[in-house]
């Protein structure tokens, strides 16, 4: 069962903005509306910030938002501050009712 | 305050058995799907296992399918994962987290399995 794709690391400036990808196929991404995007500090549990492609839970900032073409998902973080120096992953089902993460990207703000 | 606890975790020698256990609290615990995630030293997130609310349904990944089995006692409030004919890629610290609409909204802060002679 393969990951999802992600890039391995992407970096950005206070204030800017980032995009993660997250590829996958008709299988997985590109066939539901069940992509999630989670947080992950070093050592920490993670922490959902998207579902459902781009919906937020409560209390998560409105500096993230998800969305998604074909078989690609994105991640896209504004306004880029300190604290958003983490690890993200992507996950999505996939037929069979199996979940499947994509390999993480270490986001590095400079 | 929603609590998801796991416990279990030990240093076990390959082929051994270990049961992990998640201890939940602060949610309606039969409302949930819930599932095993576990993540390897240094690598990405992996999902393990899902068990559906009332146990009725059990999904596994390829690698661990005939070795380990998810259950549930919703009077208990309690997550359990059997985990036997460990191997080396089995060691990682192993999460229990809730899911609704296939994300996990809630997850313990794990517990780690270390599969070595």
């Amino acid at each position: 069962q393969s990951a999802l794709t992600q890039p391995a690391s992407v970096s950005g400036s206070p204030g800017q903005s980032i995009t993660i990808s997250c590829i996958g196929t008709s299988s997985d991404v590109g066939g539901y509306n069940s992509v999630s995007w989670y947080q992950q500090y070093s050592g920490k549990a993670p922490k959902l910030m998207i579902y459902e492609v781009s919906n937020r839970p409560s209390g998560v900032s409105n500096r993230f938002s998800g969305s998604k073409s074909g078989n690609t998902a994105s991640l896209t973080i504004s306004g880029l501050q300190a604290e958003d120096e983490a690890d993200y992953y992507c996950s999505s089902y996939r037929s069979g009712s199996t979940v499947v993460f994509g390999g993480g990207t270490k986001l590095t703000v400079l | 305050e929603v609590q998801l606890v796991e416990s279990g975790g030990a240093l076990v020698q390959p082929g051994g058995s270990l049961r992990l256990s998640c201890a939940a609290s602060g949610l309606s615990f039969s409302s949930y799907w819930m599932n095993w995630v576990r993540q390897a030293p240094g690598k990405g997130l992996e999902w393990v296992a899902s068990i559906k609310q009332d146990g009725s349904e059990k999904n596994y990944v390829d690698s661990v399918k005939g070795r380990f089995a998810i259950s549930r006692d919703n009077a208990k409030n309690s997550l359990y994962l059997q985990m036997n004919d460990l191997r080396a890629e089995d060691t990682a610290v192993y999460y229990c987290a809730s899911f609704r609409a296939v994300a996990g909204i809630f997850w313990g802060q794990g517990t780690l399995v270390t599969v070595s002679s």
